[in-house]
């Protein structure tokens, strides 16, 4: 079955510093796709970023980074000088390849994180 | 851009009142979603549709039900509303395949009082 975790329930941090939000997940797929969304307090999940189980390359967007390692099931976010606009819960999500191996197109989702920036 | 609207932000009904909830996409998408969040449970996905007329059921689907007549317009229907339903009921939508992102609409937040 497949499972996101995302062990760190709340994170504060003040303005400036780096961040990184942990995710753990498990799937029996070879092929699967991984998601990171953000909620900010209006509460519209935002899409950040995906990456395929055969895409091991970090991203790098602006302040954003993601560290994908398949040897130990993580995808990771890393916020660089983190800003207050930053503050919001912060979703890792998976989906697996295709309903006739066993899984769905459904997106499982981790609990969130929720990322407090402080000036 | 893709827009996914929700028929209410807030909505309180009370026990036992039927309650629709409705949620437009604009981008012709094939499949569409109903969750709810909760604090501490993060999302969890109720009904999905992945096609007009088809369903199927998520992880919570007893107590509610889902419509969907046009591609564009999915429906949560919750035929007897209880209070153990007051949550944010979240409406996504998404083109076809897991591989692609889904967009997710403002949310409606429930009360049944």
């Amino acid at each position: 079955a497949q499972k996101v975790t995302q062990a760190q329930t709340e994170i504060s941090v003040v303005e400036k510093e780096d961040v990184t939000l942990d995710c753990v997940y498990e799937t029996r797929d070879t092929t699967y796709y991984l998601f990171w969304y953000k909620q900010p307090p209006s509460g519209e999940l935002v899409f950040l970023i995906r990456r395929n189980s055969f895409d091991e390359q970090n991203e790098i967007s602006g302040r954003y980074s993601w560290n994908f390692q398949k040897s130990t099931s993580s995808f990771n976010f890393t916020i660089t000088a983190s800003q207050v606009v930053d503050s919001a819960v912060y979703f890792c999500a998976l989906s697996d390849e295709v309903p006739y191996q066993g899984g769905s197109e459904k997106l499982v989702f981790g609990k969130g994180t929720k990322l407090t920036v402080n000036p | 851009d893709v827009k996914v609207t929700q028929s209410s932000r807030y909505l309180v009904k009370r026990t036992g009142e039927k309650v629709f909830l409705e949620c437009v996409q604009d981008m012709d998408h094939e499949n569409m979603f109903w969750y709810r969040q909760d604090p501490g449970l993060g999302l969890r996905l109720i009904y999905f549709s992945y096609d007009v007329k088809m369903k199927e059921k998520g992880d919570i689907p007893e107590g509610y039900s889902v419509s969907r007549e046009k591609k564009e317009r999915f429906s949560l229907i919750l035929e007897s509303a209880s209070t153990n339903q007051t949550s944010m009921y979240l409406c996504a939508s998404r083109t076809g395949g897991p591989f692609y992102e889904q967009y997710f609409g403002p949310g409606t937040r429930l009360t049944v009082t």
